[in-house]
């Protein structure tokens, strides 16, 4: 079944650390997102990429960096510039010319600083 | 810059009562799309309903529709007949379309809806 995947869904930084998250869709999606969620914030768009290679800052990208080497894949790096990274990520996805449809959701990842 | 507001941070129904989550938004654009997402407490984003702007009859899906005001940039919610499984996080989404690309989704903060037995 096509979907998207993110993992692990439990994560653990040490203050200092670096920390990938993995978004892996299997959708044949043009366009990746990551967003943060915050009790009370909603959704803040931390990056988004539209093709292979190409990517955009969102409204919280300090601290974040992504890849988009393949299609597939979006992977968020949470750098040690990150103030305070402790929340939950999700990656979505959609088609190019799918503004109608919204996107697809990975499951999240919890990330917690410890 | 494009902007959602959910002015209701909680709401609760009586399971089997009608309840209306509001939204409202900015923006200058003309052609653009309204999301509903529904967050249950397994965290998975599932898509409720969505409305095109340029159409005016009001989406509906079963026991979910919509109130659209274009004029009034407003976008709400109705869940009739609630049930149990109706309580989650409801978020409001916007984007809008160009060329040949699409914007990311804005949301707004959410609405958390509670359902009494």
């Amino acid at each position: 079944d096509g979907g998207i995947t993110q993992s692990p869904k439990y994560l653990f930084r040490k203050e200092g650390q670096n920390v990938t998250l993995s978004c892996e869709q299997n959708l044949n999606h043009d366009a990746m997102y990551w967003y943060r969620q915050d009790p009370g914030q909603g959704l803040r768009l931390i990056y988004y990429s539209q093709i292979v290679n190409d990517f955009q800052k969102g409204d919280i990208a300090e601290g974040y960096s992504v890849s988009r080497e393949k299609k597939e894949s979006f992977p968020l790096t949470v750098t040690s510039a990150q103030k305070n990274p402790t929340a939950f990520y999700l990656c979505a996805s959609s088609i190019k010319q799918g503004a109608a449809r919204g996107y697809t959701f990975g499951s999240g990842t919890r990330l917690t600083v410890v | 810059a494009q902007t959602v507001t959910q002015s209701q941070p909680e709401m609760s129904v009586q399971e089997a009562e009608t309840v209306t989550l509001s939204c409202t938004y900015d923006t200058s654009e003309s052609d653009y799309y309204l999301f509903w997402y529904k967050q249950p407490p397994s965290r998975q984003m599932i898509l409720v309903i969505r409305q095109e702007a340029y159409k005016q009859q009001n989406a509906t899906e079963n026991r979910f529709s919509v109130n659209f005001q274009k004029a009034a940039k407003s976008f709400s919610l109705k869940i009739s007949d609630s049930q149990l499984g109706d309580a989650a996080m409801y978020f409001c989404a916007y984007r809008f379309s160009w060329g040949s690309g699409n914007t990311p989704l804005v949301f707004g903060k959410g609405t958390r809806l509670s359902v009494i037995a």
